[in-house]
C-alpha cells in the first residue's frame, strides 16, 4: 500500500540556518504530494503541494520538488526563523483511488534564536 | 482559523466509558474525516463521510463509530474506552470528495485514566 517515511525528528536549528526535511514516498502511479505543518495547539495546514513530476511547490519561504525518479519530496527553507517552529508533516494523495491522504509521521522543528 | 469546529478541546474520562466527540466542517465542504494522532502511531485516518454518507474507512476499531448528520456536522462515539484510545482526534473538511486540499480543527485531546 501507499507509505510515506519522513526523517526521525526532532531536528534544532539556529535561525537563519537551512533547513532540510526528507520525505520519500511508496505508491503507484502519479501521486500528488503535499506537505503540511503544525504549530503547537493546532491542527494541520497545508503548506504547499506539487501535483506532477518536477513540479516545484512553494509557500512563506518553504519549497519542495517533485522527484519521480528518486520518490522524494523534500521540504527546504533558506533561512528559518524562530516562528518556523512546528512539527511538518508529508503525505500523498494516490489519483485514480482512493482520494484519503496517507500522512508520514511527523518531524518536529525546533529554531532556537 | 481553519474554520473547522471541535469539541470538546479536553475530554477527561475512565476506562470502560463512552465519549462523542463533534466537528462542525468548514462552511460549504461536504466531507469530513476523522483521524487519531498517537505519539507511537502518528496519525491514523479513521473514517471519511460525504454529504452524508460514509465513503472510506481506515484502521477504525469497531468500538468506534462515527456518522455526519443532514446539516454536515460530524460526531464520532469511542465505546468502552482503553487506555490506548488516550490521543488527539482530528477531524478535516474539504470541499469534494477528494483529498487535495484538508482543513483540519484543532482537536480533541482525549485522556481515558
Amino acid at each position: 500500500g501507499d507509505s510515506v517515511t519522513q526523517m526521525e525528528g526532532p531536528v534544532t536549528l539556529s535561525e537563519e540556518a537551512f533547513l532540510t526535511i526528507n520525505c520519500t514516498y511508496t505508491a503507484t502511479g502519479y501521486p500528488s504530494l503535499f506537505w503540511y505543518v503544525q504549530y503547537p495547539g493546532e491542527g494541520l495546514q497545508l503548506l504547499l503541494k506539487a501535483t506532477k513530476a518536477d513540479d516545484k511547490g512553494s509557500n512563506k519561504g518553504f519549497e519542495a520538488t517533485y522527484r519521480k525518479e528518486t520518490t522524494s519530496f523534500h521540504l527546504e527553507k533558506g533561512s528559518v526563523q524562530v516562528s518556523d517552529s512546528a512539527v511538518y508533516f508529508c503525505a500523498l494523495t494516490r489519483s485514480g483511488g482512493s482520494y484519503i491522504p496517507t500522512f508520514g509521521r511527523g518531524t518536529s522543528l525546533i529554531v532556537h534564536p | 482559523d481553519s474554520g473547522v469546529t471541535q469539541t470538546p478541546k479536553h475530554l477527561i474520562t475512565a476506562t470502560g466509558q463512552r465519549v462523542t466527540l463533534r466537528c462542525s466542517p468548514r462552511s460549504g465542504d461536504l466531507s469530513v474525516y476523522w483521524y487519531q494522532q498517537s505519539l507511537d502511531q502518528g496519525l491514523q485516518f479513521l473514517i471519511q463521510y460525504y454529504n452524508g454518507e460514509e465513503r472510506a474507512k481506515g484502521n477504525i476499531l469497531e468500538r468506534f463509530s462515527a456518522q455526519q448528520f443532514p446539516d454536515l456536522h460530524s460526531e464520532l462515539n469511542l465505546s468502552s474506552l482503553e487506555l490506548g484510545d488516550s490521543a488527539l482526534y482530528f477531524c478535516a473538511s474539504s470541499v469534494a470528495q477528494g483529498g487535495e486540499k484538508l482543513f483540519f480543527g484543532s482537536g480533541t485531546q482525549l485522556s481515558v485514566l
